[in-house]
């Protein structure tokens, strides 16, 4: 069973641009989180998307955004980057049936310059 | 609001030795809580969780945690370190499942041999 998986690996970007990541859950999982880790600050919570629909949302700005398409993958904006966007993104995804655990992706590593 | 504190952001320790990470909790109702582990390079995976059942919750690797409510605590342990262990691991704390998973800093495990 192919596991969560994200693209790319690493992306970087310059302070201003657009930065887009992907993700696509275990087979039969219907629920995507995405987590930033950023160094010193541990992982955040960013957004959760069930069915389809942004269910959760974390302390971030707008700028932070995504979606979930028909096939459960989901992809996650960042816009006007800042150097402080530099993080490791990690994707996770379980059943949303209670207390799932989560099975997490690799990430994307973003490095802002 | 909850949240986690994992106390000590770096553990060293002997291969063989007992490896103790500690992690406390504040949540307003009954938390379910997990440890996950990180190896470099990749996501995070759950060692064990804590949902209400038996306080005492066995995990994979050897390790194990014991819900202590009294002292709102759910350290992590495991009687002889290998050197495999050397990982990163998060605490974290739900109310609802996985929906909302608050994680700690986490704690950087280093095997001296």
């Amino acid at each position: 069973e192919a596991g969560v998986t994200q693209s790319p690996t690493h992306l970087i970007k310059t302070r201003g641009q657009q930065a887009t990541l992907r993700c696509s859950p275990i087979s039969g999982h219907t629920s995507v989180y995405w987590y930033q880790q950023a160094l010193g600050l541990g992982l955040q919570f960013l957004l959760w998307y069930d069915e389809g629909e942004e269910r959760n949302r974390g302390n971030f700005p707008p700028r932070f955004s995504g979606r979930q398409f028909p096939n459960y993958s989901s992809e996650l904006n960042v816009n006007a980057l800042e150097l402080e966007d530099s993080a490791l993104y990690l994707c996770a995804s379980n059943r949303a049936t209670g207390n799932e655990k989560l099975f997490f992706g690799s990430g994307t590593q973003l490095s802002v310059l | 609001a909850q949240s986690v504190t994992q106390l000590g952001s770096h553990v060293s320790v002997s291969e063989g030795a007992l490896v103790l990470l500690r992690c406390n909790y504040s949540s307003s109702v009954p938390p379910y809580l997990f440890w996950y582990v990180q190896y470099p390079n990749q996501g995070l995976q759950l060692l064990l969780k804590y949902t209400s059942a038996a306080t005492l919750v066995k995990g994979i690797n050897g390790f194990e945690a014991e819900f202590k409510k009294s002292e709102t605590s759910f350290h992590l342990t495991k009687p002889s370190a290998h050197m495999s262990d050397a990982a990163e691991y998060f605490c974290a704390v739900s109310d609802r499942g996985a929906q909302k998973l608050v994680f700690g800093q986490g704690t950087r495990l280093t095997i001296n041999p």
